[in-house]
């Protein structure tokens, strides 16, 4: 069974652009999340999707949105990128909300100059 | 909300040695899971343990609920274990809290 696959993998952006990072869960799982790794700020949830709607957000401004789609992929942007912005963004999915055990991909790296 | 605090913060071991990672979490919570970070970022699941023990190798956990922490054991430490390891709990609003984390270094 496939694990949780991220696109792309390493990207680089300038100050002012936008990014959008996609995530696709493991085969019938229908519960997504994003999580933004930092060396000053660690892990942090950014928001989780379930059925194509957000359930979830974490305390990050409006740049950073997502959105779920039919077939349970996700994809986040965040737009007017700032140098702050530059981390490792993470995604997981699970069977469901119920379910709790999270499953992450290996996520993308995010550079910002 | 909820405060995850894991200790040590570092850790440095020679092979062959044991040791526990300790999580104490300020509130009741519905999921706990520990994660060993690989050193190309990806989080690899080791327990999902919200109470109780569990085994797996020569890594176990336990959590205490009642108490509010978690402990994950390693016996006979490798080198392929050097990383760091997180503990995330959850309180049921299915977002997860993580600590941050203890980097554990085997030499040798």
């Amino acid at each position: 069974k496939a694990g949780v696959t991220q696109t792309p993998r390493y990207l680089i952006k300038t100050r002012g652009q936008q990014v959008t990072l996609s995530c696709s869960p493991i085969s019938g799982h229908r519960s997504v999340s994003w999580y933004q790794q930092t060396p000053g700020q660690g892990l942090q949830f950014l928001f989780e999707y379930f059925s194509e709607t957000q359930r979830n957000k974490g305390n990050f401004p409006g740049r950073f949105s997502g959105r779920q789609f039919s077939n349970s992929r996700s994809e986040m942007n965040v737009s007017t990128l700032e140098l702050g912005d530059s981390a490792l963004y993470l995604c997981a999915s699970s069977p469901s909300p119920n379910t709790g055990e999270l499953f992450f991909g290996e996520g993308s790296r995010l550079t910002v100059l | 909300g909820i405060q995850v605090e894991q200790s040590p913060p570092d850790l440095i071991l020679q092979e062959g040695a044991n040791s526990t990672l300790r999580c104490n979490f300020s509130d009741s919570v519905n999921n706990l899971q520990w994660f060993h970070q690989n050193p190309w970022g990806q989080l690899i699941n080791l327990f999902y343990i919200p109470s109780g023990t569990k085994q797996n190798g020569r890594l176990s956990a336990t959590t205490v609920a009642t108490e509010r922490y978690s402990l994950l054991y390693i016996s006979s430490s490798q080198t392929t274990d050097s990383g760091v390891y997180f503990c995330a709990v959850d309180s049921g609003t299915y977002k997860y809290i993580f600590g941050t984390g203890t980097r554990l270094k085997v030499l040798a």
